[in-house]
């Protein structure tokens, strides 16, 4: 599987803020994921971000508020914008492993004031 | 959409048993289901998955059995630890070429000592 990191691991922003988180893989990748987890519930899926191409966001997101970049086949970045306390969450990045798996990466733990 | 569901919501058992966790999905077009285990402050960690084309997969002390016609998966953990405590979810994907997951809400499992 592949090993990915994310940068900050956790961070503490005002409301009215921006924050952009990094994620890196080892290997290259096609697809790479963004998701978040709001405290104590399950995963959200956010957009995905392929190299090359615009980000595809789900329903529920858009880009004005968690823009998205993927300048090559092992990094991207997700920005909050504007945060709220609302957008207090974990927000994870996955990668696809061929034949249909995601491994996820540790996460960036967030906390809106 | 997919819908996925997922029982219990918590799950106690005493080091030595088995636990037991159960989900099932809305769309019988669904072809992959794969288990996560979350520990705290870390990113999901794929532990098992199973496709439609299989009844049953094990890998040492995890299991996981599929019924499409009832359309439920179940994981199996046996000889519990204290380092299986942590959160469980499953999920469920209808695409092999977007690798979209829809997650259940996750099980909180405590193996008592």
């Amino acid at each position: 599987s592949a090993v990915i990191s994310q940068k900050p691991s956790r961070d503490i922003c005002q409301r009215g803020t921006s924050l952009t988180i990094q994620c890196q893989v080892d290997s290259q990748v096609t697809m790479m994921f963004w998701y978040r987890q709001q405290p104590g519930q399950s995963l959200t899926l956010i957009a995905t971000a392929n190299q090359g191409s615009e980000a595809t966001y789900e329903s529920g997101f858009v880009i004005d508020k968690f823009p998205i970049s993927r300048p090559n086949l092992t990094f991207s970045t997700l920005t909050v914008s504007n945060m709220s306390p609302e957008d207090s969450s974990i927000y994870l990045c996955s990668v696809e492993g061929g034949q249909e798996t995601q491994y996820f990466g540790p996460g960036t733990r967030l906390l809106v004031l | 959409g997919e819908n996925v569901e997922q029982h219990p919501s918590t799950l106690s058992v005493q080091e030595g048993d088995s636990a037991v966790i159960k989900c099932t999905y809305s769309d019988s077009a669904s072809n992959y289901f794969p288990w996560y285990k979350q520990e705290l402050g870390k990113g999901p960690q794929l532990i098992i998955d199973i496709r439609s084309n299989v009844g049953e997969k094990k890998d040492q002390r995890i299991a996981v059995t599929l019924n499409k016609t009832a359309k439920h998966f179940s994981l199996h953990i046996t000889e519990t630890q204290p380092e299986d405590s942590a959160v469980y979810f499953c999920a469920a994907s209808i695409s092999p070429n977007d690798y979209k997951l829809s997650f259940g809400a996750g099980t909180t499992v405590t193996v008592r000592a």
